[in-house]
């Protein structure tokens, strides 16, 4: 069936340093992937999604591109801030499965 | 603010007992999607519902059901609670419930089964 598997946290990163959250996933066919957000007390929302091959997707300063030869989607960014701070989780979702989730990973930036 | 609205945000109670939880999707959204999250599991699919149907099921326990009513609100229903319950419960929903769709999440329901 369809997994994700992402780094385990914590991690910890001073403000401004670069940062890199490795997710990869088992799927049959094509499916869209996607990272989430969890800020403390909150639902998740959706921070980016990619839905074919070579896809980038961005937001708030956040990439990752849908490699379909490693199977990743990597979440990536240059310059994290305090705000930052939050859980992150990656997902994949196919034709008739919805959504399934990587465990997250829990970032702290400190300033 | 998603615009999913989940009710009640903390529920303590014993086990054996049986408790139900409410969501209310955004307004125009059709699916609606139940999810688990537990620190030793972590977010586990249970189930979905498109304009009243069941569309989708995962790791729902047999104790567990829930319906989508004409209105599209929706409950989860949970008996006989065992300790192992405990855990924070998001309904999400989404217009169509495809798979390319982004998914919005309730701030969540958080179970304590003592």
């Amino acid at each position: 069936g369809n997994s994700v598997t992402q780094m385990e946290g914590p991690v910890t990163l001073s403000e401004e340093a670069f940062l890199t959250i490795n997710c990869t996933y088992t799927a049959t066919g094509y499916p869209s992937l996607f990272w989430y957000v969890q800020y403390p007390g909150e639902g998740l929302q959706l921070l980016l999604k990619a839905t074919k091959a070579d896809d980038k997707g961005s937001n708030k300063g956040f990439e990752a591109t849908y490699r379909k030869e490693t199977t990743s989607f990597h979440l990536e960014k240059g310059s994290v801030q305090v705000s930052d701070s939050a859980v992150y989780f990656c997902a994949l979702s196919g034709r008739n499965t919805p959504l399934v989730f990587g465990k997250g990973t829990r970032l702290s930036v400190i300033a | 603010d998603s615009g999913v609205t989940q009710t009640p945000k903390h529920l303590i109670t014993a086990t054996g007992q049986r408790v139900t939880l409410r969501c209310s999707p955004r307004s125009g959204d059709l699916s609606v999607y139940w999810y688990q999250q537990s620190l030793d599991q972590g977010l586990q699919f249970l189930i979905q519902y498109y304009n009243g149907e069941e569309r989708a099921k995962g790791n729902i326990l047999e104790r567990f059901s829930a319906q989508q009513f004409p209105d599209l609100h929706s409950e989860l229903n949970l008996s006989s609670l065992e300790l192992g319950d405990s855990a924070l419960y998001f309904c999400a929903s989404s217009v169509e419930g495809s798979k390319n769709e982004k998914l919005f999440f309730g701030s969540g329901t958080q179970l304590s089964v003592l």
